[in-house]
């Protein structure tokens, strides 16, 4: 199965922060049809996970614009521009590009 | 808008069964393919089974294998995890997600307790 590394495990941030988390895979994630299948999902505590980014930087509707993602192959990056309160929870990247979906131990962000 | 609602959950005994049902609205259920994901508590997620877009195609971890089984009915718009021989190790909150390479749609879940 793919393995998603995911980091920092928790990161600290002030309001209006820029933060980024890393998630490393352990093989391509470049599908033959040509799209590339790493999400990021938020989990806010007490929440199911929402989808935030989809096929790597592709926006989830009524998603705030602060959140952007990027990457290729097998590094990606989650950005939130100027982190504001309701971002805090558990962020997730999981990739569907190889069976089965795998998922990356999470991220906690939490407010310093 | 894509909206699922998973119900079934409860507290059974460990070697007991349970069906978990996800009602789907909002898209064209019979279109996508549909997966079922749990969490621990206090751990990350975890994908369980996925199930193609007409049933043809069922996949399961390996933990599950065997002992849980994942339907849908098209014509209800519901997607179902049955649940055999259930272990202490499944007790989670087991939700339901739109699958297609996007696990998207995340309803509220539904918690299984495993416990004697």
């Amino acid at each position: 199965d793919v393995v998603l590394t995911q980091t920092p495990p928790t990161l600290s941030a002030t309001i209006g922060q820029s933060v980024s988390i890393s998630c490393r895979s352990s093989q391509s994630l470049l599908h033959s049809n040509g799209n590339t299948y790493l999400n990021w999902l938020l989990q806010r505590p007490g929440q199911p996970p929402q989808l935030l980014i989809y096929l790597v930087s592709r926006l989830e509707s009524g998603v705030p614009n602060r959140f952007s993602g990027s990457g290729s192959g097998t590094d990606f990056t989650l950005k939130i521009s100027g982190v504001e309160a309701e971002d805090l929870g558990v962020y997730y990247c999981v990739q569907s590009t190889h069976a089965p979906d795998t998922f990356g131990a999470g991220t906690k962000l939490e407010l310093k | 808008e894509v909206q699922l609602v998973e119900s079934g959950g409860g507290l059974v005994q460990p070697g007991r069964s349970l069906k978990l049902s996800c009602a789907a609205s909002g898209f064209t259920f019979s279109n996508y393919g549909m997966a079922w994901v749990r969490q621990a508590p206090t751990k990350g997620l975890e994908w369980v089974a996925t199930i193609s877009y007409d049933g043809s195609s069922t996949y399961y971890r390996d933990s599950v294998k065997g002992r849980f089984t994942i339907s849908r009915d098209n014509a209800k718009s519901t997607l179902y995890l049955q649940m055999d021989s259930l272990r202490s190790e499944d007790t989670a909150t087991y939700y339901c997600a739109r699958h297609g390479g996007i696990l998207r749609g995340w309803g509220q879940g539904t918690l299984v307790t495993v416990s004697s």
